[in-house]
């Protein structure tokens, strides 16, 4: 089935600081999602985005399909982006997820 | 934003018993999905249902699970005789059409003592 490799694994920000996690896949996908998970466990939907870019206040996110990649920048972060941000590529019907990054942002 | 809503959000059972999980899903929509995420690792995929079918399942959806869709509305999970391995967050999932945007519930954890 296809891959779905995200980096970092973790990552530690000082509130204020921007960032950016990236989402590698290894085939064509007709749809990819960036979820946040919240400490009390829920998928928030952040970004569908199979192609192209779309901004969502100080989160926004890139995917370039040819080159199976996507990105998600994070600005300005705040204490309440702590949380495991997984992107996920739809093939053939269902979400295939990756590992996830855990981000923690300090005061 | 529409909302896929699920119950019970936590249950605790012993092994062996049987557990059902019922999700309500948005109300135009005709593709829903069972996930599950054990503790610290990420979401795997159980199930796809369309059309009042099994459409595709994955190695872990054996055969004590079984999904129905017994009124038209909730989209149930059943595990028949529950192990500790079954400990998880379980997700329900729907969307409109292939292709498009999948809504996810805000999870049931169930805990198998």
């Amino acid at each position: 089935g296809i891959q779905v490799e995200q980096s970092p694994p973790d990552l530690i920000l000082q509130e204020g600081a921007n960032s950016t996690l990236r989402c590698n896949f290894s085939d064509s996908v007709n749809n990819l999602q960036w979820f946040h998970q919240n400490p009390w466990g829920q998928l928030i939907n952040l970004f569908y985005i199979p192609s192209g870019t779309k901004q969502n206040g100080r989160l926004s996110a890139t995917t370039v399909a040819t080159e199976r990649y996507s990105l998600l920048y994070i600005s300005s972060s705040q204490t309440t982006d702590s949380g495991v941000y997984f992107c996920a590529v739809d093939s053939w019907g269902k979400l295939q997820f990756g590992a996830g990054t855990q981000v923690v942002v300090t005061p | 934003e529409p909302e896929v809503t699920q119950t019970p959000s936590h249950q605790v059972t012993q092994m062996g018993q049987e557990v059902i999980l019922r999700c309500v899903p948005i109300s135009n929509h005709l593709y829903f999905y069972w996930y599950r995420q054990i503790l610290g690792q990420k979401v795997e995929f159980l199930v796809s249902f369309y059309n009042n079918e099994i459409s595709e399942k994955s190695e872990i959806f054996d055969d004590q699970f079984s999904v129905e869709r017994p009124d038209g509305s909730n989209f149930t999970l059943k595990i028949r005789s529950t192990k500790l391995e079954d400990s998880a967050m379980y997700f329900c999932a729907t969307r409109t059409g292939s292709g498009n945007t999948i809504y996810f519930g805000e999870g049931s954890w169930l805990t198998v003592v």
